[in-house]
């Protein structure tokens, strides 16, 4: 089946700590990689993602993501989180075929001034 | 340019009523999707449209859910009986194009339907 999972349900950092949220996939297939904010009162938002090419890659607000396909895996990380960054995050995915997004079931993260 | 819109914003029902959820997706956008997200939970995939027929409906959970876009712009999610388990928020994405999955959904403020 078709399903994401995502490691961490709630983290709380101080400001400036490193991030990494981890993201584990399972499909078998090519797959499109998302990952989706939510800030408090706020609606869904687009993150970053990744179609293909470099594994890398670079969103909105100084997040990365790299994809490792060995592993299945989509970690999100940020070098130094702000306060402002407080919100829960969804990994999620669509398959080649398929317009569908499978999300985690979200991990929530609280940034401490 | 105007986001994606959902109406209302809160429905409470009593249990056993027919609701009906509208979502009005960003104009020019052809593929519009419908997911749930319970409570502490990621959102779940419900169906999709590309223009007016459903492309997928395989995440609708039984015959009480139903959705519709007529005329391939706005659609309307309806729910018969309502069950206190059909508690969520429903939330609409829409996209440019479904082109192999290489779409970026985005997302309206959703309905948190409250079934008593």
């Amino acid at each position: 089946a078709q399903s994401v999972s995502q490691h961490n349900h709630h983290v709380i950092l101080s400001e400036a700590a490193s991030l990494e949220l981890g993201c584990n996939y399972s499909y078998g297939g090519t797959v499109n990689l998302f990952w989706y904010v939510q800030y408090p009162g706020q609606h869904l938002q687009l993150l970053l993602k990744y179609f293909s090419g470099d594994p890398l890659v670079k969103g909105i607000k100084g997040f990365e993501a790299e994809f490792i396909k060995s592993k299945f895996s989509f970690n999100l990380r940020k070098p130094s989180v702000q306060w402002s960054d407080t919100a829960e995050y969804f990994c999620a995915f669509t398959s080649s075929n398929t317009g569908k997004l499978i999300f985690g079931q979200g991990t929530t993260l609280q940034v401490k001034p | 340019g105007a986001g994606v819109s959902q109406t209302p914003s809160n429905k409470v029902t009593e249990k056993g009523k027919y609701v009906e959820l509208r979502c009005d997706p960003i104009s020019g956008h052809t593929a519009l999707y419908w997911y749930r997200q319970s409570l502490g939970q990621g959102p779940e995939f419900l169906i999709y449209f590309q223009g007016t027929g459903a492309a997928d409906d395989s995440g609708l959970p039984n015959d009480r859910f139903f959705a519709v876009r007529p005329e391939g712009s706005v659609s309307t999610l309806k729910i018969q009986r309502t069950e206190r388990g059909d508690s969520a928020v429903y939330l609409c994405a829409s996209s440019r194009e479904l082109a192999g999955g290489y779409n970026e959904q985005f997302f309206g403020p959703g309905t948190r339907l409250t079934v008593l």
